[in-house]
């Protein structure tokens, strides 16, 4: 089981650049969420999913966009990067939400030049 | 305003004594309280839960506290390996799909 898988691994973008971070799951979770991770701000949710075809803004969505066409995958799109973007971004999913923790990806590194 | 505090971003402690790591929220109405622990390079993994209408939680050499007229969770780790270092986050929500994640605390075993 690989649980949850996210493309790529590493990136570096110039500033203006475009492009689209992958997430797979493969446990049948209704929910997914991506996450930024910047020091010392934790883990900051950008937007998530309750399901197939649904997407929600979380605490900072501006400069991202998502789409879920597949339950399995959540797709994470920045349409012109900014500097500030760089960041580390994670992946998540979950069953719901209530008690059930949520699963991690190993993140994708990305640096905007 | 932050919902969900980890005042201390890191914390030291000896091989075999206890490490204590602390989380504060701000509203009473959180129902469910959980902890992670992340290494670097991984993404976070799942590691204890209690809900409010318990105080305590235990799994192994793992306790969660929680003092809910306090707003006060914490994790205590005993006795401490140094493959426990990692980072510890808080992770507390309610039932109504809101959920805040705490700073996070690095935690360092000294061997």
């Amino acid at each position: 089981n690989a649980g949850v898988t996210q493309t790529p691994k590493f990136r570096v973008l110039k500033t203006g650049q475009s492009m689209t971070l992958l997430c797979a799951q493969d446990m049948n979770h209704e929910y997914m969420y991506w996450y930024r991770q910047d020091p010392g701000m934790g883990l900051r949710l950008i937007h998530y999913s309750v399901g197939e075809g649904t997407t929600a803004k979380g605490e900072v969505p501006d400069g991202y966009n998502v789409s879920r066409l597949k339950k399995q995958n959540f797709l994470l799109g920045l349409e012109s990067a900014a500097p500030s973007q760089t960041s580390v971004y994670f992946c998540a999913s979950s069953q719901h939400t209530g008690n059930q923790p949520q699963h991690f990806g190993d993140g994708t590194r990305l640096s905007i030049l | 305003d932050q919902q969900v505090k980890q005042n201390s971003p890191s914390l030291s402690v000896q091989e075999g004594r206890i490490s204590i790591l602390n989380c504060d929220y701000t509203n009473s109405m959180f129902d469910y309280f959980l902890w992670y622990k992340k290494y670097p390079a991984e993404g976070p993994t799942f590691l204890i839960s209690i809900s409010s209408i318990k105080d305590k939680n235990e799994d192994g050499r793992f306790t969660v506290f929680l003092n809910k007229s306090a707003k006060h969770l914490s994790l205590h780790i005993v006795p401490s390996q140094p493959g426990d270092s990692a980072v510890y986050f808080c992770d507390i929500r309610n039932t109504g799909n809101q959920f805040y994640f705490g700073t996070g605390t690095s935690l360092t075993v000294i061997p």
